[in-house]
């Protein structure tokens, strides 16, 4: 079967840094993206992986690795607006994307 | 209108009646999708559309169905609702041309509760 796995819930002190895990096990791989999700609100497109390596945006990178079914999302200087979920979705060799539950984080003052 | 839109924004709905949530996106997309959102779980593809004229099922179809008459429009109907499809659903864009990212673009959602 087909599965992302990503911590539930993750929280972080204003200003620091926080990585975000993902891993997968899917039929194919065509790419990985991150989206963004406010409470109560729609994903919003982060960032897009298909090749193995870091790929940086602004505060945010991404990171991914093929042969180990690994990505990254990293945040750095985290602003009170970060606070949200995070979701991991694979590509998969049907060319849909296969979700992550999201991992919600919580940044403290 | 910007991007995608959907209606209605929420509705509360009485078991066994029919239902069509609507979305529209201007951004010309050949592909569009409609998502289930439940508490614990990850989005999951209820129908998707390639193209105009062409739909296909997607991980949770059952109990839903899907037009795609034009680029623009891609309703859901749920024909006799029941109390499992209380949901958050979301209806995505993408310009699917096989280059690049592809990211789909969302709409802001239709919270469904059926009694």
């Amino acid at each position: 079967g087909q599965n992302i796995d990503q911590p539930t819930e993750m929280t972080a002190t204003e200003g620091a840094i926080v990585q975000i895990n993902c891993t997968y096990q899917t039929s194919g791989f065509n790419g990985l993206f991150w989206y963004q999700q406010h409470a109560g609100e729609a994903p919003t497109f982060l960032s897009y992986n298909v090749l193995d390596g870091l790929e940086e945006k602004g505060r945010f990178s991404s990171f991914l690795s093929r042969s180990k079914g690994y990505s990254y999302l990293l945040l750095k200087e985290l602003q009170m607006k970060d606070s949200a979920s995070y979701l991991c979705a694979v590509m998969d060799s049907n060319y849909q994307l296969i979700w992550g539950a999201g991992t919600k984080l919580i940044i403290k003052p | 209108i910007a991007g995608i839109t959907q209606a209605p924004t929420s509705q509360i709905l009485a078991a066994g009646r029919r239902m069509t949530l609507r979305c529209t996106q201007d951004m010309r997309h050949n592909a569009m999708y409609w998502y289930r959102q439940d508490l614990g779980l990850g989005l999951r593809l209820i129908h998707y559309s390639n193209t105009a004229g062409t739909t296909g099922k997607g991980e949770v179809p059952d109990g839903y169905s899907v037009s795609r008459a034009n680029t623009d429009d891609f309703p859901l109907t749920l024909a006799s609702a029941v109390p499992s499809q209380t949901s958050v659903y979301f209806c995505a864009s993408s310009d699917a041309s096989g280059q690049g990212a592809n990211e789909q673009f969302f709409g802001p959602g239709t919270r469904l509760t059926v009694l």
